[in-house]
Formats: structure tokens, C-alpha cells, sequence
């Protein structure tokens, strides 16, 4: 399912860059996502937005700083950034009331801090 | 707050076997909705089968079925006649239905399956 897009699909970035990830849905969902997932790691959760406001912050460093125009589009993005943030950043998009449907994701940033 | 476990951080199963993968979860709530996504080597996760917690009735999407204990919270995972592109890691995850804010997922860490040809 290819619902969910993001860009770039892969982005090698210095420490003192700035750069933004993209994520777009055209599934009509009200509810966007961004996860993060390290090698041997859980998902983990960093921010949800519902109609384009920010509903949860999972204590995520403020050198991610996420945007979120319209129920459609969502972006993070990126600012002196560490070695450690280096994974997969996954987009998710779902509608936030009749959930039987679950979330759909796109194919992921990969993203290397050096 | 719901927790999601899936005990087997690693599963193996030969081509054309079939195989079980096993997730508990806890929860207080009497209604919610369970998934199975799948992982591959790709890194895109795809939604493979969705279980609604007030159907008695387990989920079946082709070749993947569900067992679906409520009263045991478990929702165990059954790939059938396995193939070589089912190798993945696979996560379990739990959405509640009671809507408000209530309406992400929690994923358990994952297993991975491995398809021995």
C-alpha cells in the first residue's frame, strides 16, 4: 500500500546541517505520525498530529522540530543533529475515529548523521 | 496504560511449513482493535491482518489467520504453506476503541521470521 509517501527515501546529513523530512498521505486520514526506529530498537513514537495539531510529544529533542500544514502533509525537521539519531523515520497517517483500519505507513526515511 | 509482548524476539519456520507467532497484550478496556504488520527487508510496513476485539470470529487473510483469546488476552499470529517472501519482522499492535485521544497504536518489539528454504 502506497498511500503514505515520503521523501528523501534516503539522506546522509553532517552534524551541522539543516534538513527537512516529508511525508504526504492521500488516504483522506485526519491523524499523522512520526515514528523512529533504530537497529535492535522498539518503534518508538515521537510526535502525533490530529487536523494539523500536535497531540502528543513523546519527549522528543527539540533539534526535531515537526510541521504539520494540513491534514495531508506533514514534515520534520532536522537541526544539529547527533550520531545517534541516525535510523529509520517512519510516517504513519489513520483516521482517528473508526480505527478498525489501523494506521498505514509510508516506506521510511533512512537517514545517517555523521 | 496497554502494553503489547511478543515473546519470541526471533522465529524460523521451513518453506511450506506453517508457523505461529505469539503476542499477550494487557489492557482494562472491552473494546479495542489488534493488528499484525509485517516488516520486510524493504523496511515498509504493511498491515497484514486486524482483529476487532467484539467479533468472536478470529481474522483470516489468505494464507495468515488469527487466534484471538480474549479472556486470555492473546493474539497469536498463524502463517500457513510459509514462503521465502513471508520473512520479515513482524509486529503486533493494539489501538484502542474508545476514541478521544485514544487512538494510537502500541506496538509490541517484534519477531523476526526467518524462511528456510
Amino acid at each position: 500500500e502506497t498511500g503514505v509517501t515520503q521523501t528523501p527515501r534516503h539522506l546522509v546529513m553532517g552534524m551541522t546541517n539543516k534538513k527537512s523530512l516529508k511525508c504526504e498521505q492521500h488516504l483522506g486520514h485526519n491523524a499523522m505520525y512520526w515514528y523512529k526506529q533504530s537497529a535492535k530498537k522498539p518503534l518508538e513514537l515521537m510526535f502525533v498530529y490530529n487536523f494539523k495539531e500536535q497531540t502528543e510529544n513523546n519527549s522528543v529533542p527539540s533539534r526535531f522540530s515537526p510541521e504539520c500544514p494540513n491534514s495531508s502533509h506533514l514534515f520534520l525537521h532536522l537541526h544539529t543533529l547527533q550520531p545517534e539519531d541516525s535510523a529509520l523515520y517512519l510516517c504513519a497517517s489513520s483516521q482517528t475515529s473508526g480505527g478498525a483500519l489501523g494506521q498505514f505507513f509510508g516506506p521510511g526515511t533512512r537517514l545517517t548523521v555523521l | 496504560a496497554q502494553t503489547v509482548t511478543q515473546s519470541q524476539p526471533e522465529m524460523s519456520v521451513q518453506e511450506a511449513e506453517t508457523v505461529t507467532l505469539s503476542c499477550t497484550y494487557d489492557t482494562s478496556e472491552s473494546d479495542y482493535y489488534l493488528f499484525w504488520y509485517k516488516q520486510p527487508p524493504s523496511r515498509q510496513m504493511i498491515l497484514v491482518i486486524r482483529q476487532e476485539a467484539y467479533k468472536q470470529q478470529n481474522a483470516t487473510e489468505n494464507r495468515f489467520s488469527v487466534n484471538f483469546q480474549k479472556a486470555a488476552k492473546s493474539f497469536s499470529l498463524k502463517i500457513s504453506d510459509s514462503q521465502l517472501g513471508d520473512a520479515a519482522m513482524y509486529f503486533c499492535a493494539y489501538r484502542s476503541a474508545s476514541g478521544g485521544s485514544n487512538y494510537k497504536l502500541t506496538f509490541g518489539k517484534g519477531t523476526l521470521l526467518t524462511v528456510n528454504p
